[in-house]
């Protein structure tokens, strides 16, 4: 049972475009969001996140947008860069005591000079 | 900045041995997880740990693992008797309390 779906294996874009990166969860229950990047043989870094108590977050280049109502959530890297190039997870937890992310498969961003 | 290290980097292992894999956490953390990733395949959640106990654990977690913080710094993983198919990165990642978690470089276990 995935919780966490990211649908799109791979992304290609051009250097400067958009990266639009979805993510839906089935749970409800979630109240935190996580994006990830993952470079190849390293462990996760910590991108950017989302209370479920919004609906935009922004930083820098980065914007994450959540639709609670649809269980959706979006990562918006504008403008694209090669050095975005690598695998994206999306997470969710229920925070408190559990804490624990429940991530998503991933989706390759490639960016293309 | 501090950060979450892993030991050993690599670990080759024969089927059947036991291995322990270290974590160090961030020192004012106070959740603790373990996560691993087959190649090719998604980050799965291990075992969470808080207050020196198993939170949650997953179905993967079953008897052949354990957990331990034994000296108030170090987190372990220990896999009791390794099987070709736990050949994964293992990441240990800390937690102050709800909010980001940060993730060690992983461990290469690979059973051969």
């Amino acid at each position: 049972d995935q919780q966490v779906k990211q649908n799109s294996p791979s992304l290609s874009v051009q250097e400067g475009r958009i990266s639009i990166l979805n993510c839906d969860y089935t749970n409800s229950m979630f109240d935190y969001f996580l994006w990830y990047k993952k470079y190849p043989a390293e462990g996760p870094t910590f991108l950017i996140s989302i209370s479920s108590i919004k609906d935009k977050n922004e930083d820098g280049r980065f914007t994450v947008f959540l639709n609670k109502s649809a269980k959706h959530l979006s990562l918006h890297i504008v403008p694209s860069q090669p050095g975005d190039s690598a695998v994206y997870f999306c997470a969710a937890s229920l925070g408190g005591s559990q804490g624990n992310l429940i991530f998503g498969k991933g989706t390759k961003l490639s960016v293309k000079p | 900045e501090p950060e979450v290290t892993q030991t050993p980097s690599h670990q080759v292992t024969q089927m059947g041995q036991e291995v322990i894999l270290r974590c160090v956490p961030i020192s004012n953390h106070l959740y603790f997880y373990w996560y691993r990733q087959i190649l090719g395949q998604k980050v799965e959640f291990l075992v969470s740990f808080y207050n020196n106990e198993i939170s949650e654990k997953s179905e993967i977690f079953d008897d052949q693992f354990s957990v331990e913080r034994p000296d108030g710094s170090n987190f372990t993983l220990k896999i009791r008797s390794t099987k070709l198919e736990d050949s994964a990165m293992y990441f240990c990642a800390s937690r102050e309390d709800r909010g980001i978690a940060f993730f060690g470089q992983g461990t290469r276990l690979t059973v051969v």
